[in-house]
């Protein structure tokens, strides 16, 4: 039963565009979103967070949209750059119960 | 500030034999959680730590993995007897407190002939 679905295994953007890794979930309860960056054989980093009290959070070049209706959350990142290549996790939780529930990852190629 | 520290970063061994992994959490976190990562899914929290007192443990298969953090700061994981489906990345992360954000470390790569 997955609670966090990523249903792109993989994108593929130019240097430069705008990529977009979405992220879909299905418990109702979760108020907390979080978004996680991996590159090969190193752990996860985090990346960009929203609470469900927003619908957008904004920091530098990454932008994560909440659509709470829709069960929907999207991570945009622009302009897209070679290092931004890597596997994106998507990420819930209800806060008050602290555990945190992964999506099973997108990874994204930026070709130069 | 150094961060979460794991070993070893790669373990083979046959199924029914015993391994354990190492965590050093970033100094000052009390709070530890150990990830199973197996190839294309998420990772999954297999025990959550706070100090040296288990918070969540739900997901942890106890008849074969075992966890302790004796002292509140290292930690280790245990797993025997060993399966072909444990092959996985184990993952290690910290935080400075539960509902923080968590630091992750490089993993052990475990595979399981």
């Amino acid at each position: 039963d997955q609670q966090v679905k990523q249903n792109s295994p993989s994108l593929s953007v130019q240097e430069g565009r705008i990529s977009i890794l979405n992220c879909d979930y299905t418990n109702s309860m979760f108020d907390y979103f979080l978004w996680y960056k991996k590159y090969p054989a190193e752990g996860p980093t985090f990346l960009i967070s929203i609470s469900s009290i927003k619908d957008k959070n904004e920091d530098g070049r990454f932008t994560v949209f909440l659509n709470k209706s829709a069960k929907h959350l999207s991570l945009h990142i622009v302009p897209s750059q070679p290092g931004d290549s890597a596997v994106y996790f998507c990420a819930a939780s209800v806060i008050s119960f602290d555990k945190v529930i992964f999506g099973p990852g997108t990874s994204l190629s930026v070709i130069p | 500030e150094a961060g979460v520290a794991q070993s070893p970063r790669y373990k083979i061994i046959e199924k029914r034999q015993s391994v354990a992994f190492w965590c050093n959490p970033i100094s000052g976190h009390a709070t530890l959680y150990w990830y199973q990562q197996i190839l294309g899914q998420g990772p999954k929290l297999l025990i959550q730590f706070q100090n040296n007192g288990v918070v969540d443990d739900s997901q942890l298969p106890k008849d074969r993995f075992s966890a302790e953090r004796l002292k509140g700061v290292d930690s280790t994981l245990k797993i025997q007897p060993a399966k072909l489906e444990d092959s996985a990345v184990y993952l290690c992360a910290s935080s400075f407190w539960s509902q923080e954000t968590q630091y992750f470390g490089p993993g052990t790569r475990l595979l399981v002939l």
